[in-house]
């Protein structure tokens, strides 16, 4: 889906590290999400964010922030608490309200490694 | 909150034949049923979805059915073909939340 855009595609992270993941969306969506994707594991979701100004933590939110100051734009930062932060990053967002539900679209995803 | 559980976690069938995952679901507030494929280091890209208002969806050589009573829904892939070969994920929305809860993935593998 072009309409969502991750960056950059493949990251490194020297020990003690912050890094932020980049996840940017001109479908003009409400709601977006991070999940994280291990070696031949399903998608666990990191947070998820509603509407601007506004998140909320999903399973395995320790570790991980996010900010939402724009609809077009869900930033992930992983930060050094994040141990075991080597997997495949998704980025997605959805436009659904009440019984009329779209399903979600994913990004191409970013893959996160240590140093 | 929702649990989605899918099987089998891993399906190998000859080219040709028919391919069936299923996944069942716990929360009876859940109205909306997306399924995605995903081939190697790719994103999930969606392949079929079902409403709870119907049944059975159809799109060529693939279906979804839904049992609203059991609470499953099954994905149906016919006269597979090498290309199918991908893991495929269901999931299930709460009706009025916009969060998606995951199944564990199928990998299926067509062989030639």
């Amino acid at each position: 889906d072009g309409g969502i855009t991750q960056s950059p595609k493949y990251l490194f992270r020297k020990e003690g590290q912050n890094v932020t993941l980049s996840c940017e969306q001109n479908l003009n969506h409400d709601a977006m999400y991070w999940y994280r994707q291990d070696p031949g594991q399903g998608l666990r979701l990191i947070y998820y964010s509603q509407i601007v100004n506004d998140f909320q933590k999903g399973d395995i939110a320790e570790g991980y922030s996010v900010s939402r100051e724009k609809k077009e734009s869900f930033p992930l930062t992983v930060t050094s608490a994040q141990k075991n932060p080597t997997a495949f990053y998704l980025c997605a967002s959805s436009s659904s309200t009440g019984f009329k539900t779209k399903p979600q679209h994913f990004g191409d995803g970013t893959r996160l490694s240590i140093l | 909150g929702e649990n989605v559980e899918q099987h089998p976690s891993t399906l190998s069938v000859q080219e040709g034949d028919s391919a069936v995952i299923k996944c069942t679901y716990s929360d009876s507030a859940s109205n909306y049923f997306p399924w995605y494929k995903q081939e190697l280091g790719k994103r999930p890209q969606l392949i079929i979805d079902i409403r709870s208002n119907v049944g059975e969806k159809k799109d060529q050589r693939i279906a979804v059915t839904l049992n609203k009573t059991a609470k499953h829904f099954s994905l149906h892939i016919t006269e597979t073909q090498p290309e199918d070969s991908a893991v495929y994920f269901c999931a299930a929305r709460i009706y009025n939340f916009n969060k998606f809860y995951f199944g564990s993935g199928t990998k299926l593998n067509v062989k030639p």
